[in-house]
């Protein structure tokens, strides 16, 4: 069965500062992993994949994640949070073909000016 | 734009009625996805379809149904309307079942009163 917990339901961080959101999966075979965000009132939009190639994905808005296929780990990360990175994001997993996304709870991110 | 289109936008109802969501995925993908998304539930999957057949279920009631017709657009019905059914509706698509990304429409904001 796959699942997926992303720690830590808020986070807050200064503008400019690292931003690192938290998402842990659970696979019996080698996942399909996604990063989503969602902006107010709108809906979710692909940040970035990883599907079996690099570990290291860059996406969209200067977001990147890592695979980590020891620790079962999809970390989102930016370098320098901007205001307008403000939003909630959703890490899912999918075990490949023929299987449905499982999504975990998602993470509201505040960036303080 | 994800490509993906959703009617209507908004939905004001009555408990004890019924309502039909409409959704038009993205040129050329086969499968489409609806979800509920709450405050209190978060994003919850209800059900998928892809190229017409029911492929996968999630958490979706009985009083809700779902179909997928041949020219690929989708339809959620829900019925004997509750108060706790108020939520966001998305409907996603992707190009074949399961493993490749979704894409998301702006979703159907449903208020039961």
């Amino acid at each position: 069965a796959q699942s997926v917990t992303q720690l830590g339901s808020h986070v807050s961080v200064s503008e400019g500062a690292l931003v690192l959101l938290r998402c842990n999966y659970s696979s019996s075979v080698p996942p399909y992993l996604f990063w989503y965000v969602q902006y107010p009132n709108q809906g979710l939009q692909l940040l970035l994949k990883y599907t079996s190639a690099a570990t290291l994905v860059k996406g969209i808005n200067g977001f990147e994640a890592e695979f980590k296929k020891s620790e079962t780990s999809f970390h989102l990360t930016k370098p320098s949070a901007h205001m307008s990175d403000a939003a909630e994001y959703f890490c899912a997993v999918s075990e490949g073909t023929g299987n449905q996304f499982y999504f975990g709870t998602g993470t509201s991110l505040t960036v303080i000016p | 734009d994800s490509g993906v289109t959703q009617t209507p936008k908004h939905l004001i109802t009555a408990t004890g009625q019924r309502v039909t969501l409409r959704c038009s995925p993205r040129s050329g993908d086969l499968s489409v996805y609806w979800y509920q998304q709450s405050l209190d539930q978060g994003l919850q999957f209800l059900i998928q379809y892809y190229n017409g057949e029911e492929r996968a279920k999630g958490n979706i009631l009985e009083r809700f149904s779902a179909q997928q017709f041949p020219d690929l657009h989708s339809e959620l019905n829900l019925s004997s309307l509750e108060l706790g059914d108020s939520a966001l509706y998305f409907c996603a698509s992707s190009r074949r079942a399961g493993g490749y990304e979704q894409y998301f429409g702006p979703g159907t904001r449903l208020t039961v009163t």
